[in-house]
């Protein structure tokens, strides 16, 4: 079946850091990949996506890039902000039922 | 647009006791899903509908879960007879297909303890 594996945290930056979480995944086919953020006490809310291979999804400063070759879609940052503390989920959505399958979440901290 | 809505927002309740939640989809969204996330997990998918019709269910959704969505709008997913193990955070999302399918708007959420 699908899945997806996301780097442990909790990770801890300074503002104004470069930031890396690494996510990959298992699935047949040729799965739409996400990345959700929660904020504390909300619910996820879609950060980015990207439907094929070599896309680049990106939106507030994040990017991700799919790559099938090494099934992975890691996030990044140029330089973290406090308000993107949160708790980030990269997810996968493959075939025509659409359901999505995530991993466990990594939780950032930043730092003033 | 008003985005997905969940009620309650939490839920308390007692161990053997039964409790529904409702959700409101984006208006036109015509899929509409059910995940249940544990402290420290990602969410898993429970179950989902296409308009009325449930399409899908996990093995995670035992004999004490159901879910409805008779009329193709909101949707309700009850638990009977509760037990602690299902205390969690429940997350309904809704989808327009065709076409934008693969893209999921996530509610809020209806945190459940049970004691």
């Amino acid at each position: 079946g699908n899945s997806v594996t996301q780097m442990e945290g909790p990770v801890t930056l300074s503002e104004e850091a470069f930031l890396t979480i690494n996510c990959t995944y298992t699935a047949t086919g040729y799965p739409s990949l996400f990345w959700y953020v929660q904020y504390p006490g909300e619910g996820l809310q879609l950060l980015l996506k990207a439907t094929k291979a070599d896309d680049k999804g990106s939106n507030k400063g994040f990017e991700a890039t799919y790559r099938k070759e090494t099934t992975s879609f890691h996030l990044e940052k140029g330089s973290v902000q406090v308000s993107d503390s949160a708790v980030y989920f990269c997810a996968l959505s493959g075939g025509n039922a659409g359901k999505s399958t995530f991993g466990d979440g990594t939780t950032l901290t930043v730092k003033p | 647009d008003t985005g997905v809505s969940q009620d309650p927002r939490h839920k308390i309740t007692k161990r053997g006791q039964n409790v529904t939640f409702r959700c409101d989809p984006i208006s036109e969204h015509n899929r509409l899903y059910w995940y249940r996330q544990t402290l420290g997990q990602g969410p898993e998918f429970l179950t989902y509908f296409q308009n009325e019709a449930q399409l899908e269910k996990s093995r995670l959704l035992s004999d004490r879960f159901s879910a409805e969505r008779p009329k193709g709008s909101f949707s309700t997913l009850e638990i009977q007879r509760t037990e602690q193990g299902d205390s969690a955070m429940y997350l309904c999302a809704s989808s327009k297909q065709p076409g934008n399918q693969e893209t999921q708007y996530f509610g809020p959420g209806t945190r459940l303890l049970v004691l």
